[in-house]
């Protein structure tokens, strides 16, 4: 089946250490976006990409570091400079296209908290 | 600025119409899109609307004014299962694909 997938689904680590989250989708989109969600808020993004080695840094960048080598991936390290690393994190991908090919395809989400 | 508005919480009785309002101040405007999101799982596609009125699906309906920015999720017949964050997310003007995404409207459905 097509779809977005995201491991692990729950991820503890320790205060400055950094922690890589994976993000993989066979929907053959170009584009994929990586996303931070607080309780009781809204989505944020951090970082996206439309093409395969390029990315830009989306409004809460500061922290996290991405790469994208290969179409189907998306990782995002969160480092030890995020000062509020424990959060719901969300990676979603999208045909970038105009209109409802705009839409995008949510993975299952990854819960991190560090402590 | 880019700013999208939605009330925080809504609470409504099983079997009722509720109607989830979302304004939206853009720097350029293609789309909108409702999603819908339970706790802990990820948003799921609701509707898209582009042009003005009202478009029907099932029990959920979505309407789009572009010349008031603003737009409503209409619900009916309301379910338990219906109890869930309800998002709004604007597309801009320049086509990157991205979203932007209000914080959210938390729906409970109470018997």
């Amino acid at each position: 089946d097509g779809g977005i997938t995201q491991s692990p689904k729950y991820l503890f680590r320790k205060e400055g250490q950094n922690v890589t989250l994976s993000c993989e989708q066979n929907l053959n989109h170009d584009a994929m976006y990586w996303y931070r969600q607080d309780p009781g808020q809204g989505l944020r993004l951090i970082y996206y990409s439309q093409i395969v080695n390029d990315f830009q840094k989306g409004d809460i960048a500061e922290g996290y570091s991405v790469s994208r080598e290969k179409k189907e991936s998306f990782p995002l390290t969160v480092t030890s400079a995020q000062k509020n690393p424990t959060a719901f994190y969300l990676c979603a991908s999208s045909s970038w296209a105009s209109g409802r090919e705009n839409e995008q395809y949510f993975g299952p989400g990854t819960r991190l908290t560090v402590t | 600025g880019q700013n999208i508005d939605q009330p925080t919480e809504m609470t409504a009785t099983e079997g009722a119409i509720v109607q989830i309002n979302c304004t939206y101040q853009t720097s350029g405007f293609n789309g909108l899109f409702w999603y819908q999101q339970h706790a802990g799982e990820a948003p799921t596609f609701l509707s898209y609307n582009v042009l003005d009125g009202l478009e029907e699906k099932g029990r959920f309906s979505s309407f789009l004014s572009r010349s008031k920015g603003y737009s409503y999720l209409l619900l009916k017949e309301l379910q338990m299962k219906d109890s869930a964050s309800y998002l709004c997310a604007v597309t801009g003007s320049s086509n990157t694909g991205k979203l932007i995404f209000g914080q959210g409207t938390t729906l409970q459905v109470k018997p």
